[in-house]
Order: C-alpha cells, then structure tokens, then sequence
C-alpha cells in the first residue's frame, strides 16, 4: 500500500540543539500530520499541515515546533531548542482528503535527547 | 483526561478464537472510529474503520460492533490467527476535526 517514510529512523540529540526530523509523505496526498507518542502512553495529535499552511494544533505543538514543506519537498518537523521531555516517537502522517478520511502513518522517528 | 479508552490491555488467545477488543470514548461529537493494527517496528495502519451513523462494519474477519448510545465499541477478530498478534488501537475524530484521538492500546497475542 502507499507508504510514508520517515528519516532518520533514531536520532540522538544534545538539549538545547535543533533537530530536523523529515518525512516523505504519500506522493498524491495532500495533508500532513505529526503525532508523538511517548513510551508506553498513546499517540498525541500535534498538527495538521495542508495547502502550506498549519490547519490545527494542539498544546502539545509548543513555540519551539515548527513545520513546513518547502516546495513539495519533505514534511518537516522542526524543535529548535529541543528539551528532555521531547524524547519520543514521532509519527508522520499523511492523506488525500480531509477529516475523516484514511490517514496513512510513517514508521517513526525516535528521537532521544540527552 | 483520557477521550478514548481501551481494554484490555493484553489480550491473549489460541488460534481459532475470537479475540474482542474493546473501546469507549467521552466525546459524543465524535462520528469517526478507525481502528488500527500496528507491528513492532511499524507505523499503524488502518484495519477497519465505522463511521457514527453504522452499529456494524464488516471486513472479512475483522467486525466493528458500535453502540452510539453507550459511547462504546468493539472489534472483533474471528479465526484468529498467529499473524494477527499486534497492538490495535482504537481512534476516534469529529468532522470538525483534523486530529485523531487515540486509545492505549491492546496487545494481543495469538497462540499456535
């Protein structure tokens, strides 16, 4: 099926740097997401990305996030600075339509901040 | 507060069983339901997913049971199957709505 991958797979990062983490969506999709998941806790919406533009958030989304798809490029979540508490999975996400509709995930990128 | 609960936790069958896993949620805006399968190492992929104005879907051996008055549901998988064993989580999301809200998850493992 169509596939959403995610690089790097694990990324290890010192507090206070920044950290890019990229995603390749599914090519025909439209709308994108992050969604974090902390060990053994359930998966977190933290935004929905469409047309250029952040569509929802939520507080999980803290001012030192940041998204973007530069020219149809990767999906981006940028941290700038990262802190301990952003250790997690992060799963990007993608579909063609709107709410309600299939969303198909990555695989994950773990990040790690020590 | 959590939106959307599931139980078991863990769940553990013999191949040929039916396994029930079980949802709730709080949010009676809520008009979407997906449930999906995720293999360690993997992303979640959708299974089979109800929407609020059904009380059943089916998917060849997978069946969603919904009751809208209680705020419940439930995925059942017939002639479970070794391969089966993953973690499901149940989602749900109002039309108004980008995000999904997910469950904690059932671990279920089928036995040979």
């Amino acid at each position: 099926g169509p596939k959403v991958l995610q690089i790097p797979s694990h990324q290890i990062i010192d507090m206070g740097q920044m950290v890019t983490l990229n995603c390749d969506p599914v090519s025909n999709h439209l709308y994108f997401y992050w969604y974090k998941q902390i060990l053994g806790q359930q998966m977190e919406f933290l935004v929905n990305f469409y047309n250029g533009k952040v569509m929802e958030k939520s507080k999980l989304f803290k001012d030192q996030f940041s998204v973007e798809r530069p020219d149809g490029s990767y999906f981006t979540l940028k941290i700038q600075p990262t802190a301990l508490e952003d250790s997690a999975v992060y799963f990007c996400a993608s579909s063609s339509q709107g709410a309600g509709t299939e969303v198909f995930f990555g695989k994950g990128t773990r990040l790690t901040v020590v | 507060q959590q939106q959307v609960r599931q139980s078991p936790q863990s769940l553990t069958v013999w191949e040929g069983e039916t396994a029930i896993l079980n949802c709730s949620y709080e949010n009676s805006a809520f008009d979407y339901f997906p449930w999906y399968q995720q293999f360690p190492g993997e992303g979640p992929a959708l299974l089979i997913a109800i929407r609020s104005v059904s009380d059943k879907k089916e998917d060849g051996r997978f069946t969603i049971f919904f009751n809208k008055r209680e705020k419940k549901l439930s995925l059942h998988i017939t002639d479970s199957q070794p391969g089966d064993s993953a973690t499901y989580f149940c989602a749900a999301s109002d039309s108004g709505s980008w995000q999904l809200i997910f469950g904690s998850g059932t671990q279920l493992t089928v036995m040979p």
